[in-house]
């Protein structure tokens, strides 16, 4: 299967500041990658949907301007939370899919976000 | 709007029981249907997958068959073991929403020695 890489794995900051979390698909090129979250044994939330080279699609209540997402190459996507809180700890997840025809998933390892 | 639900957690096994974990699903299309699972601090790994009704899905042990008329897709395996712990997600994807998934709440899962 396909092999994403998501960093950092885990990341701690300080409430206020912005975090950047990566998402690369390694052997394929991803036209679409998907940002979930998931708090404490619960589900995985779509956030957004991330389209190669044009703005992403957020799902209904989550706030764009809080949530940057970038989509700039065929392998690459970023989340960035932007002054983040305390209320922002989860657990981010990336998927990609590698073609439109393909239903299958791959997600990344996930990272862990702590703001203290 | 579509919808995934499964039995609720947590469920604890001794090794070696028989693992069933109810899924059922609400989808306006024809969706295909999924279960992932997650270890502890990981992301998710697709366990099986089946696309169309009446389709089985296998993998390591586990299997689930899409029941249209039922809109279910339980997962069940035979003998658990010791390194099958973890959490269980049931999740749909319909072909016209841009491959994205919706996911059930998650059946945690431990199997006790």
């Amino acid at each position: 299967g396909a092999v994403v890489s998501q960093h950092p794995s885990w990341v701690i900051c300080k409430s206020g500041t912005s975090v950047k979390i990566e998402c690369r698909s390694l052997d394929f090129q991803a036209t679409t990658m998907f940002w979930y979250r998931q708090f404490p044994k619960q589900s995985l939330m779509l956030m957004a949907t991330s389209n190669e080279g044009s703005k992403a699609t957020y799902e209904q209540g989550v706030e764009k301007d809080k949530f940057l997402i970038n989509h700039a190459s065929l392998t690459l996507s970023t989340l960035t939370v932007t002054s983040a809180h305390p209320e922002d700890s989860s657990f981010y997840i990336c998927s990609v899919r590698t073609g439109i025809m393909n239903t299958e998933a791959f997600f990344g390892q996930g990272t862990r976000l702590t703001v203290v | 709007g579509d919808s995934v639900t499964q039995m609720e957690g947590p469920v604890t096994l001794s090794e070696e029981a028989f693992l069933t974990i109810n899924c059922t699903y609400t989808a306006t299309g024809y969706p295909s249907l999924f279960w992932y699972v997650q270890y502890p601090g990981e992301g998710l790994q697709l366990l099986l997958k089946a696309t169309k009704a009446d389709d089985k899905g296998s993998n390591k042990g586990f299997e689930a068959t899409y029941r249209k008329e039922t809109t279910s897709f339980h997962l069940e395996k035979g003998s658990v073991q010791v390194s099958d712990s973890a959490v269980y997600f049931c999740a749909l994807m319909e072909e016209n929403q841009g491959g994205k998934l919706i996911f059930g709440q998650g059946t945690e899962l431990s199997v006790k020695p």
